[in-house]
This record gives structure tokens, C-alpha cells and sequence, in this order.
């Protein structure tokens, strides 16, 4: 079974402040994709990364895949309120085409 | 503007009541699944298909859970008998899979369902 740990479980920050959010596993993925869900929706894609060490910005967001394909982080600069939810990560598996795992996400709050 | 539909929204029923949830995936996607959201559990898989095919229920208790793709529009979950610890958001989300390599979800935006 392929397991995601994400760290840190709860983030609670300023706006305007830096974070750094933390996707681990022992098992190689394929691909690993971020989302973000909000409260009473579902989860949202944000991006996928494919290739070891792929860095991939969207706006203030930025999301890196470690060189195994093991681990990914989503840095976010100068945070604001409208960051606040839900950040799942979820690894592609190696053999079966489209059957996700998701770790058990962040929960970011940004405070005005 | 793509995206998965989810009905109902809210449902609240009564134990050992029937429970059907539908859902109808982006137009042109091979691969719909069914999650089940709590916060003890968080994300967890319950089935997927793959061109209508059921290719993993394992996430599901048989004995009361049957997920099935009667068409290409429509997929449906169907609780019965429902028990109260099937109080939980289930998602659905469709995706185009092809090879293993990129296996991105589209979610709609869920069923609470609430057993009582």
C-alpha cells in the first residue's frame, strides 16, 4: 500500500507570511498532484508534477517533486486569506493508471 | 464550463432507509471514482471505473454499498440498508487516464449524507 504523509497537519499564519507544506512517502509515484478544497466543495486541482526535481509555479504558489519522486513540497509567499483551506497531495500509482492515493492533507488558515 | 455534477447535495435519511447518490462526469472522461470524505478517515477510495467497467470496489463493504456506470453520463452509489456511520461527504470525480503517468481528478462537489 502506498502511503503520503503531509506535514504540518494544522498551519494557522498571518497574511503576508511565508509556508512551506510537506507531501513524504517511502513509495515512488508516477505523478503527484496538489489540490485545495475549500469548506462545502470538493477538492480542486492545482497542478500535477511528472519528472524528479520538476518545480512548477502557479502565482504565488510553488511546487516541487523530489528527485526520487518520493516527496513533494508547495511553498507559498506572502499568503493571503484567500489561500485559507484544505491542501491534499495525492500520488499517482506506477501500474494502475488514474487510482490515486491522497494523504491526509494541511489545513491552512491565513488570518487578515 | 466542464465539470462533474453531484445529486443531491444534502441528504438526510433515517437507518435502514435506501440511499442512491448520482453523478454525472465530465463529458469525454474514460475514469469516474467515488470517495467518501469524514474527518476521521479523510479521503478515502470506494470504487472506479475505467470506459464503464468496474475496475476496483475493494474501498467499499459489499455488503451494502453497489456502485454502477448504467451509461457514459451517469454513475450512481447506492446505500441499502444505510447505517448511521455512513454519515459522511461522497465525492465523485472523473479524470482521463491513459497511461500511468499523470492521474488527475475532477471532484463535483460532493453529497452530505446524513444518516440519522
Amino acid at each position: 500500500t502506498q502511503l503520503l504523509e503531509q506535514s504540518p497537519q494544522f498551519l494557522s499564519i498571518q497574511e503576508g507570511e511565508n509556508l512551506t507544506v510537506y507531501c513524504n512517502s517511502s513509495s515512488v509515484f508516477s505523478s503527484l498532484q496538489w489540490y485545495r478544497q475549500e469548506p462545502g466543495e470538493g477538492p480542486v486541482l492545482l497542478v500535477t508534477v511528472v519528472t524528479g526535481g520538476e518545480v512548477k509555479k502557479l502565482k504565488r504558489l510553488t511546487f516541487q517533486f523530489g528527485d526520487a519522486r518520493k516527496d513533494s513540497s508547495l511553498h507559498i509567499t506572502a499568503a493571503q486569506p484567500g489561500d485559507t483551506g484544505l491542501y491534499l497531495c495525492a500520488g499517482g500509482g506506477s501500474t494502475n493508471a488514474g487510482k490515486s492515493t491522497f494523504g491526509d492533507g494541511t489545513t491552512l488558515t491565513v488570518k487578515p | 464550463d466542464a465539470r462533474v455534477t453531484q445529486t443531491p447535495r444534502h441528504k438526510v435519511t433515517e437507518m435502514g432507509q435506501e440511499v442512491t447518490m448520482r453523478c454525472q462526469p465530465i463529458l469525454g472522461h474514460n475514469t469516474v471514482f467515488w470517495y467518501r470524505q469524514t474527518m476521521m478517515q479523510g479521503l478515502e477510495l470506494l470504487a472506479y471505473f475505467r470506459n464503464r467497467a468496474p475496475l476496483d470496489d475493494s474501498g467499499m463493504p459489499k455488503d451494502r454499498f453497489s456502485a454502477e456506470m448504467p451509461d457514459a453520463t451517469l454513475a450512481t452509489l447506492k446505500i441499502q440498508p444505510s447505517e448511521p456511520r455512513d454519515s459522511a461527504v461522497y465525492f465523485c470525480a472523473s479524470g482521463w487516464a491513459v497511461s500511468a503517468g499523470k492521474d488527475e481528478a475532477f471532484f463535483g462537489q460532493g453529497t452530505r449524507l446524513t444518516v440519522v
